[in-house]
């Protein structure tokens, strides 16, 4: 089974400055990868689909990169409706699947 | 718009069986698989199995085979997830998804399950 690490756990960030947040796969998924967001009380949504694409309707300050076994979430400018927690999941080996562990992303 | 609706939350006894259900609507339900994923109350996201209503191909994560058993009902365009005999270690919220290119989207509202004696 592919595990996959986000860290770090919990990343605090003041409004309107950039937050990055990791995803190390225990071996290579390509670009395999998708980045979700979970507010509390909420369904995951999908924001980030092939390492980099934005899903629809995803604003253009979420961006994706990363190939192999490192990839990378970066939110340019936190709004107040961007404290979440985010979620990678890789899908190399379809239909198997792994998420990682989740970063919360919490107001400074 | 593409829509999963799951069946609402379930308070159960250790022992009981239950079957949860999702309807997907806005799209053809035949053509895309659907999955669950279990969390576990302050947890993280587990996959637990696939399905592919068209042909009823399924899939488990190795951590769920024999535990639960995915089925779906292509003419009613609704897929359940069911277990035999609860425990309560199985309280956690359920989600139904479904697999657009490998990922998941959109996904239920999710089904809240509570089993407590």
């Amino acid at each position: 089974e592919i595990v996959m690490t986000q860290s770090p756990a919990t990343l605090s960030v003041s409004p309107g400055e950039r937050a990055t947040l990791s995803c190390r796969a225990s071996q290579s998924v390509s670009s395999n990868l998708a980045w979700y967001q979970q507010k509390p009380g909420q369904a995951p949504r999908l924001l980030i689909y092939g390492a980099s694409t934005r899903a629809t309707g995803i604003p253009a300050r979420f961006s994706g990169s990363g190939s192999g076994t490192e990839f990378t979430l970066t939110i340019s400018s936190l709004q107040s409706e961007d404290f979440a927690v985010y979620y990678c999941q890789q899908y190399n080996n379809w239909p198997s699947t792994t998420f990682g562990g989740g970063t919360k992303v919490e107001i400074k | 718009e593409v829509q999963l609706v799951q069946s609402g939350a379930e308070v159960k006894k250790p022992g009981e069986s239950l079957k949860i259900s999702c309807k997907g609507s806005g799209y053809s339900f035949t053509s895309y698989w659907i999955g669950w994923v279990r969390q576990m109350p302050g947890k993280g996201l587990e996959w637990m199995g696939i399905i592919y209503p068209g042909d009823s191909d399924t899939r488990y994560s190795p951590s769920f085979q024999g535990q639960v058993t995915i089925s779906a009902d292509k003419s009613i365009s609704t897929a359940y997830l069911q277990w035999s005999s609860l425990k309560a270690s199985d309280t956690a919220m359920y989600y139904c998804v479904r697999s657009y290119g490998s990922w998941f989207d959109p996904w239920g509202q999710g089904t809240l399950v509570t089993v407590s004696s």
